[in-house]
């Protein structure tokens, strides 16, 4: 089955430390998204990949970073330097960007304690 | 920037009401979807319009390019419908998300 997976689904990490979420797609998408949600709050983008090797800041992007080596995987990293990091991270996948259906994964709740 | 709202920001209804979720937002854009949200935080896309009206079983969206708003309807809802309601708008190369609305249908 053609889907978006992301890992842990729960995510403890002690404050200082860097921490990886993973996010693969096996959908053949070329638009990959990574998206910060927060109580009450509407979801926020945090980094974005038309296509492979290339990806964009969004309107959160400062203590975070990313790669897109593979089309199919596009790891979000939370440095020391976010200041809050304590949120549900959504990645999600589109054949296209931005004016296309996306497809989400089922999300990874981080807590830094 | 597109600021996007969401009314009413929560909705309990009687199974087998119709229900309606509306969505205004302030910038011209080129799509407008809406999106549904399980409590485990999963997240479903329903429907991605930029004119007219779209259907989907018990589920109709409409949008108002003029207007700059859209609704979401529920004929016949169920309790499974119980979810929060997202909408959000593609403009350029961005996309801005709406508070959501949190829909309880009891049985």
């Amino acid at each position: 089955d053609g889907g978006i997976t992301q890992s842990p689904k729960y995510l403890f990490r002690k404050e200082g430390q860097n921490v990886t979420l993973s996010c693969e797609q096996n959908l053949n998408h070329d638009a990959m998204y990574w998206y910060r949600q927060d109580p009450g709050q509407g979801l926020r983008l945090i980094y974005y990949s038309q296509i492979v090797n290339d990806f964009q800041k969004g309107d959160i992007a400062e203590g975070y970073s990313v790669s897109r080596e593979k089309k199919e995987s596009f790891p979000l990293t939370v440095t020391s330097a976010q200041k809050n990091p304590t949120a549900f991270y959504l990645c999600a996948s589109s054949k296209w960007a931005w004016a296309d259906t996306q497809y989400f994964g089922p999300g990874t709740r981080l807590t830094v304690l | 920037k597109n600021e996007v709202e969401q009314s009413p920001q929560n909705l309990t209804a009687q199974e087998g009401e119709f229900i309606t979720i509306n969505c205004s937002y302030s910038v011209g854009i080129s799509a407008l979807h809406w999106l549904q949200q399980h409590p485990g935080g999963g997240i479903v896309s329903l429907f991605m319009l930029s004119s007219g009206k779209k259907k989907h079983g018990r589920l109709i969206a409409t949008i108002n390019i003029q207007e700059k708003h859209s609704s979401l309807h529920i004929t016949a809802s169920h309790p499974r419908d119980s979810a929060v309601y997202i909408c959000a708008v593609n403009y350029g190369q961005n996309f801005v998300f709406g508070p959501g609305t949190r829909l309880s249908v009891l049985p």
